[in-house]
């Protein structure tokens, strides 16, 4: 079992650029979930899906950021234009359907972004 | 200016010694608690979790315990090993959430002394 492959593992770009994470989940898993890690705020739940159908995506920050999952497969996060203050570690999770009672998620790496 | 970033609250033990890492969560509606830790530069890894109509879960030299009286949750590690050193962080699902969307708490940072 490859576990939930994020890529790139590190991005750094200039401020006004776009910048596109990825995130491939454990095959057969159906749900699919975005966060953002800083010192300052912790972990943040962004965006996820069900069933490649975004379900609750309260927590992204602005428009500048867009999440899409047009297979079961993969998903992006999108930040555009980027900021300096969009420094952090994004971390994609993915969960199966198991029908029983546990929410494990299932990590990612994740990717280091700095905006400089 | 400076940034100053969250203190997170850090527990210092023996190897060889139990630890205890402690968390309040916010709601009692949560019907769903689970433990992660995450080593530096890694994602978060499962540790253990438990369902808010139990009281106790044990793992490998795991044990969580859940008190819904006052909304306490605590994960105790039994002979603690340097390989446990990590941040801790505990998450709750509340029942009213579709899914299996998870709230974080800080995290506990575990230093354990050779």
């Amino acid at each position: 079992d490859a576990g939930v492959i994020q890529s790139p593992r590190h991005e750094v770009t200039e401020m006004g650029q776009e910048v596109t994470l990825r995130c491939k989940p454990i095959s057969g898993h159906n749900s699919l979930f975005w966060y953002r890690q800083t010192m300052m705020r912790g972990l943040e739940l962004l965006i996820y899906f069900n069933n490649n159908v975004p379900i609750d995506d309260s927590g992204m920050p602005e428009d500048r950021f867009s999440a899409k999952m047009p297979n079961a497969s993969f998903s992006t996060l999108k930040i555009q234009p980027s900021e300096p203050r969009d420094s952090a570690v994004y971390f994609c999770a993915s969960s199966p359907s198991r029908g029983d009672w546990s929410y494990e998620q299932y990590f990612g790496p994740g990717t280091r972004l700095t905006v400089t | 200016g400076e940034s100053v970033g969250l203190h997170l609250p850090t527990l210092s033990v023996q190897e060889g010694d139990n630890s205890i890492i402690n968390c309040a969560y916010s709601n009692s509606a949560s019907d769903y608690f689970i433990w992660y830790k995450q080593e530096s530069g890694k994602g978060p890894q499962f540790i253990i979790d438990i369902r808010s109509n139990m009281d106790k879960r044990q793992g490998q030299r795991v044990t969580v315990l859940l008190n819904k009286t006052v909304k306490h949750l605590s994960l105790q590690i039994a002979a603690t090993q340097p390989g446990d050193s990590a941040v801790y962080f505990c998450a709750e699902r509340m029942i009213y959430n579709q899914g299996g969307k998870l709230i974080f708490g800080q995290g506990t940072e575990l230093s354990v002394k050779p």
